[in-house]
């Protein structure tokens, strides 16, 4: 059974980079022809698309986060990341990442503070 | 900017029926091939109920079901039950991009 696991600081500097990984389990990233993908959701409010990424290595970013936001294959074959610069307070939330959208790992907080 | 707009909040009652509805500020007609609709219950991970506009995933009750309305896109649950209280996403494909609705915040009482 394929799972998910986001992976990374739960706090981050104002002005830094936030980076996650997220870990696949139970299976192989190469398989089939899935994009693997990242959504936020700040603390009440509702679900932000962030981007995706194919094995192919194309991505395709929300146009309101695409000059931050970088997400790439991870070093092991089984993992893809985040990188999220410049930093503020709007960025803080749960971070999630998903299998194109039926399958989501369990999220995890982000906090942007000095 | 395209915003995908949904009903704030819903109640409806135990054992009933209630439609949620997703639209694109522009009016454009949603597309069924990029429409998804996803359950988020509080401290939870969103969970996919429906894609393509009207095919359940394997894990959705046959209560939920959907569809595409006059150019939106809708969320049928018939026979409510209690455990349905949860705050539901639409998610549609549109200009390149993925789009989350606001969300329904849907209470059973």
């Amino acid at each position: 059974q394929v799972q998910l696991q986001e992976s990374g600081p739960a706090l981050v500097t104002p002005s830094q980079t936030l980076s996650l990984t997220c870990t696949v389990s139970g299976g192989s990233i190469n398989s089939d022809n899935y994009y693997w993908t990242w959504v936020r959701q700040p603390a009440g409010k509702g679900l932000e698309w962030i981007g995706l990424i194919y094995i192919s290595g194309y991505t395709n970013y929300n146009p309101s986060l695409r000059s931050r936001v970088t997400i790439s294959l991870g070093a092991s074959k089984n993992q893809f990341s985040l990188n999220l610069s410049s930093v503020t307070a709007a960025d803080a939330a749960v971070y999630y990442c998903a299998r194109e959208w039926g399958l989501w790992g369990q999220g995890t907080l982000v906090t942007v503070s000095s | 900017q395209t915003v995908v707009t949904q009903e704030p909040s819903l109640t409806v009652s135990p054992g009933g029926t209630v439609t949620l509805t997703c639209a694109s500020s522009t009016g454009a007609v949603i597309s069924g091939d990029y429409l998804n609709w996803l359950q988020q219950k509080p401290g939870q991970a969103p969970r996919a109920l429906i894609y393509s506009a009207s095919n359940r995933h394997s894990w959705t009750p046959a209560r939920f079901s959907g569809s595409l309305l006059g150019g939106k896109a809708a969320l049928t649950l018939s026979g409510v039950q209690p455990e349905d209280e949860a705050d539901y996403y639409c998610l549609l494909y549109y200009g390149g991009s993925w789009l989350f609705g606001g969300g329904t915040k849907l209470t059973v009482l």
